[in-house]
């Protein structure tokens, strides 16, 4: 079936840190990739998405690329600041079905 | 973009009574919409799918009776929480997919529900 798994948390870093979250997934066929981000007491926002093998999406300094042979969409920054503290959801979609993974909370210090 | 409007955004009731939390999409129609839980520090959990015009089609352990959706039309979707008990206290997501096929999810800003 189809699954999303993602790196558990928390991560800590430092501001200027780099970032990865590791996202691998299983599915029938070619689904979507998204990352998701959540800040505190907020919903869901997109970060980025890719639709099919090699797109890279970015947003905000954020980049992940969809690789279908190792079935992955790992989340990079180069450089975090503060303000990326949140939850980040990786997910993927196809149709009507949408699956998620547990979530990354990641905090970032001064 | 495409804006999801949920509300309200805080609500505290007391043990027995309902409360209705609307989904509405502001700028687009959505022929889909999806209702999720999360519990605190945890990831979303679909409770059931909503289609404009038809009855919502709920995940395996939701109670469609406690948890009536309605989706009556293609720029709004009602979750009401039937006769909540402190246990129903969690976080209430709503997104919404556009009617184009647009392969993406618009979440709203989720309403918190405390029961007493």
């Amino acid at each position: 079936g189809n699954s999303v798994t993602q790196m558990e948390g928390p991560v800590t870093l430092s501001e200027e840190a780099f970032l990865t979250i590791n996202c691998t997934y299983t599915a029938t066929g070619y689904p979507s990739l998204f990352w998701y981000v959540q800040y505190p007491g907020e919903g869901l926002q997109l970060l980025l998405k890719a639709t099919k093998a090699d797109d890279k999406g970015s947003n905000k300094g954020f980049e992940a690329t969809y690789r279908k042979e190792t079935t992955s969409f790992h989340l990079e920054k180069g450089s975090v600041q503060v303000s990326d503290s949140a939850v980040y959801f990786c997910a993927q979609g196809s149709g009507n079905q949408f699956y998620f993974g547990t979530g990354t909370s990641l905090t970032v210090i001064p | 973009g495409a804006v999801v409007s949920q509300h309200p955004s805080r609500v505290i009731c007391k043990s027995g009574t309902s409360v209705k939390i609307e989904c509405r999409s502001l700028d687009f129609q959505a022929t889909t919409m999806f209702w999720y839980r999360q519990f605190p520090k945890q990831s979303l959990m679909l409770m059931a799918t909503s289609n404009e015009g038809s009855k919502a089609t709920y995940e395996q352990g939701v109670e469609k009776d406690k948890f009536l959706i309605n989706h009556a039309s293609l720029t709004l979707s009602t979750l009401t929480v039937t006769s909540a008990h402190p246990e129903d206290s969690s976080f209430y997501i709503c997104s919404a997919r556009e009617g184009s096929g647009a392969n993406v999810l618009t979440f709203g800003a989720g309403s918190r529900l405390t029961v007493l």
